[in-house]
């Protein structure tokens, strides 16, 4: 039974346009949520972080929404740059248990 | 500042054998975790460590599995009896702290492969 799921395997966008990323989860004990960015050969690496007590959090050109009741969070970038093109993972964290669930993935290309 | 680095970069094994994996987390940083990440998923919680000890090991899949980090610093995962389904690439990670909001670092990982 997998608590963190991204439907999408894979998103193709412009240069320049927005690339929307989502992340819908199933325990409602999970109330920290982050983004993770991996290019090939390389671990993850942090990009931004939400609360569950906010339902936005904005840095640069990343923006990640949260919706509660929906149990649904999505990663914004806006524009979109070719350097982007990496695979993304979200992670919800129930913070009294400490440990990070992930979900499968994915693989953003962004096109010149 | 050197980040985490995981030795070595690639194991290949035969069925049955006994592997160590070594995890070097970023000096000072007290708390470690171990990820497993098969092929087409994210990565999957085993184990992480507050200093010496293993605060959480739950997501170790059954005792082949073994990891310690005996003086706070440097960690080793260690597989018994290798199968084929331990395949996998093996990810550390460390952060300052064990409080949720301390980002982890994470290491380029160990890809294993069981024969």
């Amino acid at each position: 039974d997998q608590q963190v799921k991204q439907n999408s395997p894979s998103l193709s966008v412009q240069e320049g346009r927005i690339s929307i990323l989502n992340c819908d989860y199933t325990n409602s004990m999970f109330d920290y949520f982050l983004w993770y960015k991996k290019y090939p050969a390389e671990g993850p690496t942090f990009l931004i972080s939400i609360s569950s007590i906010k339902d936005k959090n904005e840095d640069g050109r990343f923006t990640v929404f949260l919706n509660k009741s929906a149990k649904h969070l999505s990663l914004h970038i806006v524009p979109s740059q070719p350097g982007d093109s990496a695979v993304y993972f979200c992670a919800a964290i129930e913070t009294n248990a400490g440990k990070s669930t992930f979900g499968d993935g994915t693989t953003l290309t962004v096109k010149p | 500042g050197a980040g985490v680095s995981q030795t070595p970069s690639n194991k290949v094994t035969e069925k049955g054998k006994y592997v160590e994996l070594r995890c070097d987390p970023i000096s000072g940083h007290t708390a470690l975790y171990w990820y497993r990440q098969s092929l087409g998923q994210g990565p999957e919680f085993l184990i992480y460590f507050q200093g010496t000890g293993a605060a959480d090991d739950s997501g170790l899949p059954n005792d082949r599995f073994f990891a310690v980090r005996p003086e706070g610093s440097v960690s080793t995962l260690k597989i018994q009896r290798t199968e084929r389904g331990d395949s996998a690439v093996y990810l550390c990670a460390s952060s300052l702290g064990l409080a949720y909001n301390n980002e982890q670092f994470f290491g380029p990982g160990t890809r294993l492969t069981v024969l």
